[in-house]
C-alpha cells in the first residue's frame, strides 16, 4: 500500500462542474502539499496545508489532520483547469508524492 | 512565473557521458530539492540541500551528486549516464526546507539517453 493515495486516477468532467480530488495518507506528516503538472512537466504549487482549509480563487484545498485525509475542490471548472493534480505530503526531509489525478475538463 | 530556473531544457546523451544540469532558486530561498520524473511516473526524491550541505537523499546511487553554492542556486550532476536516466529533472525551491516552506519548482530538464 502507498503511503499517499489518490482518487480517482482520471477524471473527465463537463465545463462549470465541481471538482473534487482526495487525497490519503498512512504516515506522520508536517505538511501536505496540493501540486499542478501541466503537460510539458512544470509544477506549480497550489497550496501548502497543515491545518484547516485554504481558498485561492476557484481553489479550495481542505485537510483533516485526525482522518488522514485532504481534498482539492474545484468550483465552475474550466478547459485550463486540465492537467494532472499531485498530493504529497513531508515526512522527514523529502517529498512522498501520491501517483496523480489526470483531470480533462471538456468544453 | 516561479522565480525558479532550470537549464538546460532539454538535452540528449549517449551513456557512459556525464551531465551537469543547473538550478537557480526563488530569491532569498536557501533550500533546493531535486527529483526525477520518468514518463508516466511520479517525481522521486534525489537529494536535498540546505545551504550548501546535501541533508537528505533518496533511494538514488552515488554516481548522482550535486552542488549547492554560497548564491543558492545549485547543480545535479550525473555520471556514467544509463538509458534508465531518461527522464525530465525537477528542482524546486523553499525556505527553511520542505517541512516549512512553500515550494517552487523550476520547468525541467528533459534528459535523453541514447
Amino acid at each position: 500500500k502507498n503511503e499517499v493515495e489518490q482518487s480517482p486516477q482520471n477524471l473527465t468532467a463537463q465545463e462549470g462542474e465541481f471538482i473534487t480530488i482526495n487525497c490519503s495518507y498512512s504516515v506522520g506528516i508536517s505538511a501536505l502539499h496540493w501540486l499542478q503538472q501541466h503537460p510539458g512537466g512544470g509544477i506549480v504549487s497550489l497550496f501548502m496545508l497543515s491545518s484547516g482549509k485554504k481558498k485561492h480563487g476557484r481553489l479550495i484545498a481542505t485537510i483533516n489532520i485526525q482522518e488522514k485525509h485532504s481534498s482539492l475542490h474545484i468550483t465552475a471548472s474550466h478547459p485550463r483547469d486540465s492537467a494532472v493534480y499531485i498530493c504529497a505530503v513531508t515526512g522527514n526531509y523529502q517529498l512522498i508524492w501520491g501517483a496523480g489525478t489526470k483531470l480533462i475538463i471538456k468544453p | 512565473e516561479t522565480g525558479v530556473t532550470q537549464s538546460p531544457t532539454h538535452l540528449i546523451k549517449t551513456r557512459g557521458q556525464q551531465v551537469t544540469l543547473r538550478c537557480s532558486s526563488q530569491s532569498g530561498h536557501n533550500t533546493v530539492s531535486w527529483y526525477q520524473q520518468a514518463l508516466g511516473q511520479g517525481p522521486q526524491f534525489i537529494f536535498q540541500y540546505y545551504r550548501e550541505e546535501e541533508n537528505g537523499r533518496g533511494n538514488f546511487p552515488p554516481r548522482f551528486s550535486g552542488l549547492q553554492f554560497p548564491n543558492y542556486s545549485s547543480e545535479l550532476n550525473v555520471n556514467a549516464l544509463e538509458l534508465d536516466d531518461s527522464a525530465l529533472y525537477l528542482c524546486a525551491s523553499s525556505l527553511l526546507g520542505q517541512n516549512t516552506g512553500e515550494l517552487f519548482f523550476g520547468e525541467g530538464s528533459r534528459l535523453t539517453v541514447l
